[in-house]
Parts: structure tokens; sequence; C-alpha cells
């Protein structure tokens, strides 16, 4: 049974150039949130998907946005790429509200 | 403003020992907490919880213990073994929420030596 699989594992981008990570999450769980963890930071909460719908929000601007499939599987897209959004961004997800989230290994985003 | 604080970032212990890592919250509507380890070029795995009903739990080696009170709580391992060199991660949620927001501290660096 494949856990929380994230793609690309690495991806290189300048500024002001858009990106989507991917993620599908661990088998039989319809829920997913996304983190971005910066360098000597713990993850931030970025939002979370629930039937293809965001249900709740982080501190975090518009540029970023996402989408969940009918498959469960979910995207987060980020517009107008700066140097700041370097980081490490994980997705997680869980089956019900009182499961533990399953991490994924995540995307590691670069911004030159 | 940082809500969860681990205010060591390194830990060095010798192999067979008590490990214990520390973190600190500031919310008061926290009510359930988590430990995750994390190893290089892989995402956080949970390790243990606890609800703030309760002031202890226990799972083999680990043990997070919770003083709402002094709204701090700890992580217990022992006996400590190479393995557990990682980052570990102490992160908050307010169940009231109905929310899977996590807040997590910025990571506590273990090393487990011989």
């Amino acid at each position: 049974d494949a856990g929380v699989t994230q793609s690309p594992t690495h991806l290189i981008k300048t500024r002001g150039q858009q990106v989507t990570l991917r993620c599908s999450p661990k088998s039989g769980h319809d829920t997913v949130s996304w983190y971005q963890q910066a360098l000597g930071q713990g993850p931030q909460f970025i939002f979370q998907y629930y039937e293809e719908e965001e249900r709740q929000r982080g501190n975090f601007p518009d540029r970023f946005s996402g989408h969940q499939f009918p498959n469960y599987s979910s995207e987060l897209n980020v517009n107008a790429l700066l140097l700041g959004d370097s980081a490490l961004y994980l997705c997680a997800s869980r089956a019900d509200r009182r499961e533990t989230q399953y991490f994924g290994p995540g995307t590691r985003l670069l911004v030159l | 403003d940082q809500q969860v604080k681990q205010n060591s970032p390194s830990l060095s212990v010798q192999e067979g020992r008590i490990s214990i890592l520390n973190c600190d919250y500031t919310n008061s509507m926290f009510d359930y907490f988590l430990w995750y380890k994390k190893y290089p070029a892989e995402g956080p795995t949970f390790l243990i919880s606890i609800s703030s009903i309760k002031d202890k739990n226990e799972d083999g080696r680990f043990t997070v213990f919770l003083n709402k009170s002094a709204k701090h709580l700890s992580l217990h391992i022992v006996p400590s073994q190479p393995g557990d060199s990682a980052v570990y991660f102490c992160a908050a949620s307010d169940l009231s929420e109905n929310t899977d927001k996590l807040i997590f501290g910025t990571g506590t660096r273990l090393q487990v030596f011989p």
C-alpha cells in the first residue's frame, strides 16, 4: 500500500514563474492538506481540501491556490514566484477526522 | 507570533540514555498535541500524541508528558538508539476548529551517538 506520494521531488524555477506541485493521498484517504516548510522552520499550514473544496486556509496570499480531483489527488499552484517561496512543500492526507495525518516526502522548490 | 516553540535546536545523547525534548505553547485553545520525527529527504512521521485531558501517554520507548498549567510538553525516549537520530517536531491543534491545521514548532535535531 503506497503512502502519500508527491511529484516532482525537486524543482527549480525563476522569479515570476508559476509552479504546480502534485500529491496523491494514501489509499482510502479523502482529505489533503498542504504545508510549506522553509529552511530551519517547522511546516506551516497552507490549506486543506475535502470533497474537492478548500475547507480552511492558513496565512498565505492568493498566489497560492489548489485543487482536489474526484480521485482525491491534489495540486498546489503558486503564481508569480518569489525568492521567499523556496521551501519544502509537504502534502498530508487522512481518512477520518480522528486519525493522524500522514505526510508525503515533499517537493523541494528552489526559486532563483 | 510563534505559538509553538522548541527552544533547543539540537540535542546530543549517548546511546542507551534518556532523550528529553521540550516544547512550549502559548495558545490555551490547543487541546491536542503531537510529536513527529523527520529524517532527511522524507516527510514527517507521526510518533505519539496526547489529548489535553491527559497528562501522560506512553508508547513503547516513547512517552509524552503534558503540563497544561505551564503550557509545556515533553517527549522522553528511553533508551535512546542511534536510529532515533532525526529532527523532532512538536505540533498542536485546536480540535474545536474542526480542522486538520497543525501548528508546528521549529524542531529539535536529536543525535544519538554510540
